[in-house]
């Protein structure tokens, strides 16, 4: 079973709308949980990381929570532009190298 | 500076036959990792290297699948003998070193695709 899951698999948003991306891990012990962005036919590129410590992480329109007691993390997308288009994927990292990948939310933005 | 580079970009080979993807880490950084990424799933583990230690071959699917790293720099991923299965994109990626810290910077990837 994935120990990182990620919900919804898909959504489509008109440009200038917020949305909310959810992800929920199991994954233990737990390190730090990094979203990534990954345009279609490039790697992922990552957009925040947090740390047990840390509640919220923003990096400009994308705000990243956390709450390690309930094992969730949320990443909110502010007035959405087109690049904002990509696969967003939550990545869970224990104390060692091996990372736990969700299957990722696709996010289309549409004019 | 230049990041994680991947080559080739996209690959179609026939069932049967031998592939070699390679890998140029970003410069300095000691420590590598193979990835695959099936359609609709989440990244998959196959191995990691770091420095000159022994490298982490416990993802690797099956023994059809190789990894070297040469000089503590390019890394080349084998697949013998293909089967459709193995269609994938594989990714690779670098960090400075090992620990949890330590971003993973991801190359573009290489599309496999086994007729």
């Amino acid at each position: 079973k994935n120990q990182v899951e990620q919900s919804p698999q898909s959504l489509i948003i008109l440009e200038g709308k917020n949305c909310t991306l959810q992800c929920n891990y199991t994954v233990s012990p737990f390190s730090n949980l990094r979203w990534y962005k990954q345009d279609t036919g490039r790697g992922p590129v990552s957009l925040t990381i947090m740390t047990f410590s840390e509640n919220t992480k923003s990096n400009g329109r994308y705000t990243a929570t956390l709450d390690a007691d309930t094992k969730q993390s949320s990443l909110h997308i502010t007035a959405s532009q087109l690049s904002d288009s990509a696969s967003y994927i939550c990545v869970v990292r224990p104390n060692d190298y091996k990372l736990s990948f969700g299957a990722g939310t696709t996010v289309t933005v549409r004019a | 500076g230049a990041g994680v580079s991947q080559s080739p970009s996209n690959k179609v080979t026939e069932k049967g036959k031998d592939v070699e993807l390679r890998c140029d880490p970003i410069s300095g950084h000691t420590a590598l990792y193979w990835y695959r990424q099936s359609l609709g799933q989440g990244l998959e583990f196959l191995i990691y290297f770091q420095g000159n230690s022994a490298p982490d071959k416990s993802g690797l699917p099956s023994d059809r699948f190789s990894a070297e790293r040469t000089g503590g720099s390019v890394s080349t991923l084998t697949i013998q003998r293909t089967q459709q299965e193995d269609s994938a994109v594989y990714l690779c990626a670098s960090s400075p070193s090992g620990g949890p810290a330590y971003e993973q910077y991801f190359g573009p990837g290489t599309r496999l695709t086994v007729t």
